[in-house]
């Protein structure tokens, strides 16, 4: 069965200084991963996904995620932090047995700090 | 620019009303879910379809609520009666439904219920 766990429920980095969210996930197939952001009272929004091409994957707003599949990890990173990144963000990976269907990690929130 | 659209964007009813949620999928696009999301549960899918044909509602209580896809443009989550913890925020999404598990879902900007 498919699992993911994201390690942090918060975070809190200052403005400018690098972002580290960290999603580890548990897949009996090849999995499909993404990263989501949701800000406050907002829909989710993409921001990136991983379909077993490239293992460094390059998403919206600077975010960037590698698939490390020796440690099931599929981290979300960004340069630098703006104030605008301030929200919740979900990793996710697909169910993988055609069903469509996703498997939501229980969300990091990113503080950033002026 | 293409998006998932939500009716009503907020919901206040009393205990025991019907309640119905829409969602129009973004054209072009074969599936579509139904979400609630609470602080204490997170994200939990409720429901699912795939050419308007339901495949998953087993998230969802069965005995209150409903979803439907009447035509491709147009799907329907009802809670009747509806209880105070059906409070929540719903959402839809939709994907295109050709590529498996590798489908990108699309959220739409929910429907806050509040039901007293």
């Amino acid at each position: 069965a498919q699992s993911v766990t994201q390690l942090d429920s918060h975070v809190s980095v200052s403005e400018g200084t690098p972002v580290l969210l960290r999603c580890n996930y548990s897949s009996s197939y090849s999995p499909s991963l993404f990263w989501y952001v949701q800000h406050p009272n907002k829909g989710l929004q993409l921001l990136l996904k991983y379909t077993s091409a490239a293992t460094l994957v390059k998403g919206i707003n600077g975010f960037e995620a590698e698939f490390k599949k020796s440690e099931t990890s599929f981290h979300l990173t960004k340069p630098s932090a703006h104030m605008s990144d301030a929200a919740e963000y979900f990793c996710v990976v697909s169910d993988g047995s055609g069903t469509y269907k996703y498997i939501f990690g229980t969300g990091t929130r990113l503080k950033v700090l002026a | 620019d293409a998006r998932v659209t939500q009716t009503p964007r907020h919901k206040v009813t009393e205990m025991g009303q019907e309640v119905t949620m829409r969602c129009q999928p973004i054209l072009g696009h074969n599936t579509v879910f139904w979400y609630r999301q609470t602080m204490m549960q997170g994200l939990e899918l409720l429901a699912y379809f795939r050419n308007r044909a339901p495949l998953d509602d087993s998230g969802m209580p069965k005995d209150r609520f409903s979803a439907e896809m009447p035509d491709a443009t147009l799907a329907t989550l009802k809670i009747q009666p509806s209880e105070p913890r059906d409070s929540a925020v719903y959402f839809c999404a939709s994907g295109l439904g050709v590529s498996g598990s590798t489908d990108t879902q699309y959220f739409g900007p929910g429907t806050r219920l509040t039901v007293l």
